[in-house]
């Protein structure tokens, strides 16, 4: 049972660079989220979806993109790695608000660092 | 906007002393809360959600209350041990888009 997983785990980057991180969930979940989580500032909401083929913007969404092409997974893209985007990203999934329990259940986080 | 304040920031406890964390909330809109805890290097796992319409809800050892009134979440653990020690966040959120505002989190050590 794996739940939320992401990919990859880690990942240096220099200034400019542009990458892709993966998340995907085995749970049918609609809904899923993106969040970072900064020292001092806690964890704050990205990108989230609310279905496939959706995505909506969060607290601090400048400087990415998401796509929801699959109910499964969820990709967030930086398009110009920025040394202020070195941060844990945490994705997250939750079935729909109102069907009963919707507690959100998070991956294991990938560990970015923009050089 | 919603802000969501944990304090203290972080605590230390013997073991087998109760523990009591704290989670306050300006919005009393909010519409459930979530109590979480993360080890270090690691994700959040999801310990207790209350839904807007209860007021505690209690898994085990743990058990948190909820009052919207006043703005306040509580996390009770009873009979602490040293593999509770760890950071404990609570965190709202809003009726639509189940979108969570999270605390700054309380740091527990547990010491044997």
């Amino acid at each position: 049972n794996a739940g939320v997983t992401q990919t990859p785990k880690f990942r240096v980057l220099k200034t400019g660079q542009s990458m892709t991180l993966l998340c995907a969930q085995d749970m049918n979940h609609e809904y899923m989220y993106w969040y970072r989580q900064d020292p001092g500032m806690g964890l704050r909401l990205i990108h989230y979806s609310v279905g496939e083929g959706t995505t909506a913007k969060g607290e601090v969404p400048d400087g990415y993109n998401v796509s929801r092409l699959k109910k499964q997974n969820f990709l967030l893209g930086l398009e110009s790695a920025a040394p202020s985007q070195t941060s844990v990203y945490f994705c997250a999934s939750s079935s729909t608000p109102g069907t009963g329990r919707y507690e959100q259940f998070f991956g294991p986080g990938t560990r970015l660092t923009v050089l | 906007k919603q802000e969501v304040t944990q304090i203290p920031a972080a605590l230390s406890v013997p073991e087998g002393e109760n523990l009591v964390l704290n989670c306050s909330f300006t919005d009393s809109a909010i519409y459930n809360l979530q109590w979480f805890r993360q080890d270090p290097g690691k994700g959040l796992t999801s310990l207790l959600l209350i839904q807007s319409s209860q007021r505690e809800q209690t898994s085990g050892r743990l058990n948190a209350s909820l009052d919207k009134s006043s703005g306040r979440s509580t996390l009770y653990i009873a009979a602490s041990q040293p593999g509770d020690s760890a950071t404990y966040l609570c965190a709202g959120d809003e009726a639509a888009g189940n979108k969570l505002t999270f605390g700054g989190g309380t740091r527990v050590l547990v010491k044997p």
